[in-house]
């Protein structure tokens, strides 16, 4: 059965340092969504993308966060300087389309702790 | 906009007892509606959904029904498991949000034995 592959499960990391995480998603799948978990509550967006193209990154703090996702398949969110309050799950999900109907489909996240 | 408001937990049960999880959800459009469980540790399943109202979706003895006059979409599972032990999220995708999913903040089950 197709996963979402993410990597690595888990990152501890110094505050301000850069930490990246890698998305591989289900063949075929234009929409991938990056989430961010905060431990105790549901995912919040960090930013949707259509294909290459970025659809909604505006909860994505652009000060010290980046995703891209060149050629329209995997996709790396960075993080430069971390902080302390950036320690959470990141979680990424993708789906054949973003129309609605479909659900999307989670990996098993990263879970970040900074130190 | 979009928002989705669960009960809050931890709910407690026996096995063998009757569960209901209650969500309520705001949308702009014509929403689809999802639940998802969570395992300690892991991402998001899907569990069930339905697209339009009146629709109920099942999936190993869980259902909800999307009721459009109360904006709800209850999860309900006749007689619990120790392994339905986990995290479950109410989810919505709208055409009035974009589509992106727009998750509530998670009820925790611990179903004892």
């Amino acid at each position: 059965e197709a996963e979402v592959a993410q990597s690595p499960r888990y990152k501890i990391t110094e505050k301000s340092q850069a930490v990246a995480f890698w998305c591989d998603p289900i063949s075929g799948h234009a929409t991938l969504y990056w989430y961010r978990q905060i431990l105790g509550q549901g995912p919040e967006l960090l930013v949707q993308f259509q294909d290459e193209s970025v659809v909604d990154d505006s909860q994505l703090p652009k000060d010290r966060f980046s995703a891209e996702r060149l050629k329209g398949v995997d996709s790396t969110l960075k993080i430069q300087p971390a902080e302390l309050g950036d320690s959470a799950m990141y979680l990424c999900a993708s789906s054949p389309s973003g129309t609605g109907n479909t659900e999307a489909f989670f990996g098993q996240g990263t879970r970040l702790t900074v130190v | 906009g979009d928002s989705v408001t669960q009960m809050e937990g931890p709910v407690t049960l026996s096995e063998e007892a009757f569960l209901t999880i209650n969500c309520t959800y705001t949308a702009t459009g014509y929403p689809s509606l999802f639940w998802y469980v969570q395992y300690p540790g892991e991402g998001l399943q899907l569990l069930l959904k339905a697209t339009k109202a009146d629709d109920k979706g099942s999936n190993k003895g869980f259902e909800a029904t999307y009721r459009k006059e109360t904006t709800s979409f209850h999860l309900e599972k006749g007689s619990v498991q120790v392994s339905d032990s986990a995290v479950y999220f109410c989810a919505l995708s709208d055409s009035g949000g974009s589509y992106i999913p727009t998750f509530g903040r998670g009820t925790s089950l611990i179903v004892h034995p």
